[in-house]
């Protein structure tokens, strides 16, 4: 499968504790891209990389929220401090950097915050 | 600021029975417009992307349109396999990153 991959794929917490998402794009793309998606609702940008470099945040990424993307390729994303508010299926996507191309989506990771 | 819409929210056929989805947009300089389908439970599966209006994409039993201000998602005789949720989305020139901007989603049911 050369798909963009998420990891894990369920995660349930309590709520203060810290967890940790993976994403691995497909191979070729050098951008990367974490959306938010909650409950019958589209979803909403959080962050995005090109190569290593992280170069665009939305306001929603409160400063509980941090990612990152080591040598440009797998992505963590982490939320520390976890809140009920956080619950939500977390979206991974990935294009190909030469242009304005589609982007294509893991997955997911869906977090439910107790 | 960009917006999408979507309507309706959800939409019931009957096998068979074409119809369209709608999806308005204000976007200051649009770069492209995105469908995507989502299944419960999984991610957007790209479907197509129109640049300019006047434009249009034709996947089976889909055929996407775009005009200045919104685009159409025609569905023609659907099945089952159909059902799923519908997203819109947009690219625009205000965007460094090319982020996307999403409507809320149409949910299509098509019944046999």
């Amino acid at each position: 499968d050369t798909g963009v991959s998420q990891d894990p794929r369920h995660k349930i917490t309590k709520r203060g504790q810290n967890v940790t998402f993976r994403c691995d794009p497909i191979s070729e793309h050098n951008r990367l891209y974490w959306y938010r998606q909650t409950l019958g609702q589209g979803p909403e940008f959080l962050t995005y990389f090109q190569n290593e470099a992280q170069l665009e945040k939305s306001r929603l990424l409160s400063d509980r929220f941090s990612a990152e993307r080591p040598k440009g390729s797998f992505s963590t994303l982490e939320i520390q401090r976890t809140e009920q508010g956080d619950s939500a299926m977390y979206l991974c996507a990935s294009s190909l950097g030469t242009g304005w191309n589609e982007q294509f989506f893991g997955p997911g990771t869906r977090l439910t915050v107790l | 600021e960009d917006q999408v819409t979507q309507s309706p929210e959800a939409l019931r056929l009957q096998e068979g029975e074409s119809s369209s989805l709608n999806c308005s947009y204000t976007v200051s300089g649009l770069r492209g417009l995105f469908w995507y389908r989502q299944d419960p439970g999984k991610g957007p599966e790209f479907l197509f992307t129109l640049y300019s209006a006047g434009e249009e994409k034709e996947k089976e039993r889909l055929k996407a349109t775009l005009t200045k201000k919104e685009s159409f998602l025609h569905i023609t005789a659907p099945k089952p396999e159909d059902s799923a949720t519908y997203l819109c989305a947009v690219q625009s020139y205000n965007n460094a990153g090319n982020m996307l901007t999403f409507g809320g989603g149409t949910r299509l049911m098509v019944k046999p």
